[in-house]
């Protein structure tokens, strides 16, 4: 298995608090990515690193920021958790492009809450 | 606009059958698809991937099928065994995208006994 975990992995937390996830990862891999999954909706990309200090928005980023400081950390930020950000959060990890494998290996996920 | 499409939401099938998971794109640029598997409480794990350039990918139990024409791909297991209960997310991914892949609904499958 890769070496992905994500903290907490499980949280509640009120409307208009913020709240930040951490993903760490152990295989120095370059790409790093952070995903939402809901009921109908399968797996949206919400942000992606593709070096340190290097992030791009994924289809779904209204609300998140990310942060990559070192290349086995990623965060995800909620600025002002909604009702609507309640889901399954996933990150993961992808070596290269240039083997055009395109693999991503998945943490185990955090639960989040917003009431 | 979902750009890959899994109009099944479940599947169930008996033990020792073949299951049959389909998945539709809309992206001609796709060039490299993939099939997942997640568990309940678990993320999603790598099951067989196959390039645009071929049209057939073995690996074990399963096989994955591309038509290009059609833009269809399917995930065939063979024999279906209970522990292949899951979720199947196929994803399709084109170059110079930096590896981001686009996945699909999800496909919930049951094999029972």
């Amino acid at each position: 298995d890769a070496g992905i975990t994500q903290s907490p992995r499980h949280k509640v937390t009120e409307t208009g608090t913020p709240v930040t996830l951490r993903c760490h990862q152990t295989e120095n891999h370059r790409y790093m990515y952070w995903y939402r999954q809901d009921p109908g909706h399968g797996l949206r990309l919400i942000h992606y690193s593709y070096g340190v200090k290097d992030t791009d928005k994924g289809e779904v980023s209204d609300g998140y920021s990310v942060s990559r400081s070192k290349t086995e950390d990623f965060l995800l930020t909620l600025e002002s958790a909604t009702s609507s950000q309640t889901s399954v959060y996933f990150c993961a990890i992808s070596e290269s492009s240039r083997n055009r494998k395109n693999e991503q290996y998945f943490g185990p996920g955090t639960r989040l809450t917003v009431t | 606009d979902q750009q890959v499409k899994q109009n099944s939401p479940s599947l169930s099938v008996q033990e020792g059958r073949i299951s049959i998971l389909n998945c539709d794109y809309t992206n001609s640029m796709f060039d490299y698809f993939l099939w997942y598997k997640k568990y309940p409480a678990e993320g999603p794990t790598f099951l067989i991937s196959i390039s645009s350039i071929k049209d057939k990918n073995e690996d074990g139990r399963f096989t994955v099928f591309l038509n290009k024409s059609a833009k269809h791909l399917s995930l065939h297991i063979v024999p279906s065994q209970p522990g292949d209960s899951a979720v199947y997310f196929c994803a399709a991914n084109s170059a110079g995208t930096a590896s981001k892949l686009t996945f699909g609904t999800g496909t919930r499958l049951q094999v029972t006994l």
